[in-house]
């Protein structure tokens, strides 16, 4: 079976402070993998997606950086956090037109 | 854009009452779109409940239904009699099958139900 770990589950970070979220996926080969956001109050949004190792395409720019090291791992960061940042940011993945597979997310808050 | 929007919450029933929870959508660059109904329950991460990707076709799950109405544009969530057990946060979202994948949801309905 399948199966996707975010980590952290939470983070209280400074703003200006660096950041770097991470997810991996067990069980699948060459998974498309995505971040998304959700702000305080607001809608998820795709941030990312990629579809091979180190291949990343961003989707929404808000002074975040992805990449794909591993076939099976997708990092989320930046090197200098805005309050804009805090949120609920969730990884999924999928292969081909299936259905896709979120992560249970990491709370983001920046103070 | 591409955009939902659906009942705002949170939304309190009783165990054993009827839910509707609305979702209407707009699909301007999606020729086809898929819908869908996500739900979370507390502690767990973010799961498929139901997808339809046929307009005029109705999916159902774990006693919930939504009908894919090209029409009037809408993906509305029913269930003749919840359960406590679905108190959960519930997307509904569209998307099309394509390389990104890219999936718009709703702001989320927070249900609470009652026993």
């Amino acid at each position: 079976a399948q199966t996707i770990h975010q980590w952290p589950v939470a983070e209280i970070k400074a703003v200006g402070s660096p950041l770097s979220l991470g997810c991996t996926i067990k069980g699948k080969s060459s998974p498309n993998l995505y971040w998304y956001w959700q702000a305080t109050g607001g809608t998820l949004q795709q941030l990312f997606y990629s579809i091979t190792v180190g291949q990343v395409e961003s989707v929404v720019q808000l002074n975040l950086s992805a990449s794909r090291p591993k076939d099976d791992q997708f990092i989320l960061s930046t090197e200098k956090l805005l309050l804009s940042h805090s949120g609920f940011y969730l990884c999924a993945w999928n292969r081909a037109n299936t259905e896709v597979f979120f992560g249970k997310g990491t709370r983001l808050t920046v103070v | 854009g591409d955009s939902v929007t659906q009942t705002e919450g949170p939304v309190t029933v009783s165990e054993s009452e009827s839910l509707i929870i609305n979702c209407t959508y707009s699909a301007t660059s999606i020729a086809y779109p898929n819908l869908f109904w996500y739900v979370r329950y507390p502690g767990e991460g973010l799961q498929l409940l139901l997808k339809v990707i046929t307009a005029g076709q109705k999916g159902s799950s774990r006693g919930f239904e939504a009908t894919y109405n090209k029409e009037t544009t809408s993906f509305h969530l029913q269930k003749a009699s919840v359960q406590e057990s679905d108190s959960a946060v519930y997307y509904c979202a569209l998307g099309e099958p394509s390389g990104s994948w890219q999936l718009i949801f709703g702001s989320g309905t927070q249900l609470t139900v009652m026993p």
